[in-house]
């Protein structure tokens, strides 16, 4: 079965500050790789997805995300944080195969100081 | 488009008593999905409708949680009886069907079990 690891619980940055949350994930073959965001009392908005190809994807609000094979990891990057960022950002993943079932990591809470 | 709506956006109820979530999808959305979103974690799945027929219901507690969807369109949830444990945020998602087809999720109802 798939799993995603999100090593980080909590992550504090400063305003215009570069930011990469990590996600690592297992699974036997090539998954699909989804980052989302949810902001308080809001569900999930989708930021980005890898399927295949490019291994350097590029999402919604200025974030990517680079699928690194070899590291089994999907980390999301911003080059500079707004205040609008702070939120919490999940890293899914989903089986091409038959392991179809969408399985987040515990998510990433991001604070950004002023 | 709409997005998808859920309803009601809060609840709150006694152990042993029972509860409805309802939820509308995204028009054309042939795949509907509810997770239970326990504070601190990621959501996970407690069942999948492919139209109006149940594709996975493996973490669903059978016991006491049910679900269906009336002609492949909305779907209820339901809780009865309700224990503490019960207490997240059910979210309700939908997408096109297939495992590369992102979830477009819903705000969510907030439980709260007294």
């Amino acid at each position: 079965a798939q799993s995603v690891t999100q090593p980080d619980i909590h992550i504090t940055v400063s305003e215009g500050a570069s930011l990469e949350l990590r996600c690592n994930y297992s699974y036997g073959a090539t998954p699909y790789l989804f980052w989302y965001v949810q902001s308080p009392g809001q569900g999930l908005q989708l930021l980005l997805k890898y399927f295949s190809g490019d291994t350097l994807v590029q999402g919604i609000k200025g974030f990517e995300a680079e699928f690194k094979r070899s590291q089994s990891s999907f980390n999301l990057r911003k080059p500079s944080v707004h205040w609008s960022d702070a939120a919490e950002y999940f890293c899914a993943v989903v089986g091409s195969g038959s392991a179809r079932q969408l399985t987040f990591g515990s998510g990433t809470q991001l604070t950004v100081l002023p | 488009e709409a997005g998808v709506a859920q309803s009601p956006r809060y609840k709150i109820i006694e152990k042993r008593q029972s509860v409805a979530f309802w939820c509308n999808p995204i028009s054309g959305h042939a795949t509907l999905y509810w997770y239970q979103q326990i504070l601190g974690q990621g959501p996970k799945l407690l069942i999948q409708f492919q139209n109006n027929g149940v594709v996975d219901d493996s973490q669903l507690p059978k016991d006491r949680f049910s679900a269906e969807r009336l002609k492949g369109v909305d779907s209820t949830l339901k809780i009865q009886p309700a224990k503490l444990e019960d207490s997240a945020v059910y979210l309700c998602a939908s997408s096109l069907g297939g495992s590369n087809q992102p979830q477009h999720f819903g705000d969510g109802t907030r439980l709260s079990i007294l």
